[in-house]
């Protein structure tokens, strides 16, 4: 199957770094997704792990380790903007599966 | 009109009402996408359409039926639905069959409340 396994709720401070993780258990599955989504919005890509290691792109990067089933995604720099909900989501082809989202609250 | 955009934004409807959702991606791609996003839990795909085809139905229920008459509509008919099916229903696309990872681009949404 593909549990897909998120906090629901992170808070962390304007500047600061935070580290969401992700844990999964899946088959088949060939690839790992973050997505963003401001409350009331579509959830739009950030970034997509295929191979172990990091993937960075400006503030944001993200980690997959296929043996542990496990990714996490780094947001430094905070911004009271990166307040949003923060998918992930396992990929088999195109079919993606979601977990529950974590909702992260930046504080002043 | 860019992206992938939806009509209408919120729906209101009773349980005996017949309604249709649509959606409509300008990206130029070949594959479409129905979610449902609940509170409290997963967004859950419910349909999947590649080059006009279906080729999945994640075990939704018979009430939602969709239609995809070319690669860049997709419409979900809505039929006796449940007050359980208040959610907020997402269309996505994606550009298929070129190697690499494919990125889904999202709709804004339809929040349908159903009494």
């Amino acid at each position: 199957g593909q549990n897909i396994d998120q906090p629901t709720e992170m808070t962390a401070t304007e500047g600061a770094i935070v580290q969401i993780n992700c844990t999964y258990q899946t088959s088949g599955f060939n690839g790992l997704f973050w997505y963003q989504q401001h409350a009331g919005e579509a959830p739009t890509f950030l970034s997509y792990n295929v191979l172990d290691g990091l993937e960075e792109k400006g503030r944001f990067s993200s980690f997959l380790s296929r043996s542990k089933g496990y990714s996490y995604l780094l947001l430094k720099e905070l911004q009271m903007k990166d307040s949003a909900s923060y998918l992930c989501a396992g990929g088999a082809g195109n079919m993606l599966t979601f977990g529950g989202g974590t909702r992260l609250m930046v504080k002043p | 009109e860019t992206g992938v955009t939806q009509t209408p934004r919120h729906l209101v409807m009773g349980m005996t009402n017949k309604k249709s959702l649509k959606c409509e991606q300008h990206l130029g791609h070949n594959a479409m996408y129905w979610y449902k996003q609940s509170a409290k839990k997963p967004l859950e795909l419910m349909f999947v359409y590649n080059f006009k085809e279906q080729t999945e139905n994640n075990s939704v229920p018979s009430r939602f039926s969709p239609e995809c008459p070319n690669s860049s509509h997709l419409f979900l008919h809505l039929h006796t639905l449940q007050p359980e099916d208040s959610a907020l229903y997402l269309c996505a696309s994606s550009q298929e069959g070129r190697g690499g990872y494919n990125e889904q681009f999202f709709g804004p949404g339809t929040r349908l409340t159903v009494l």
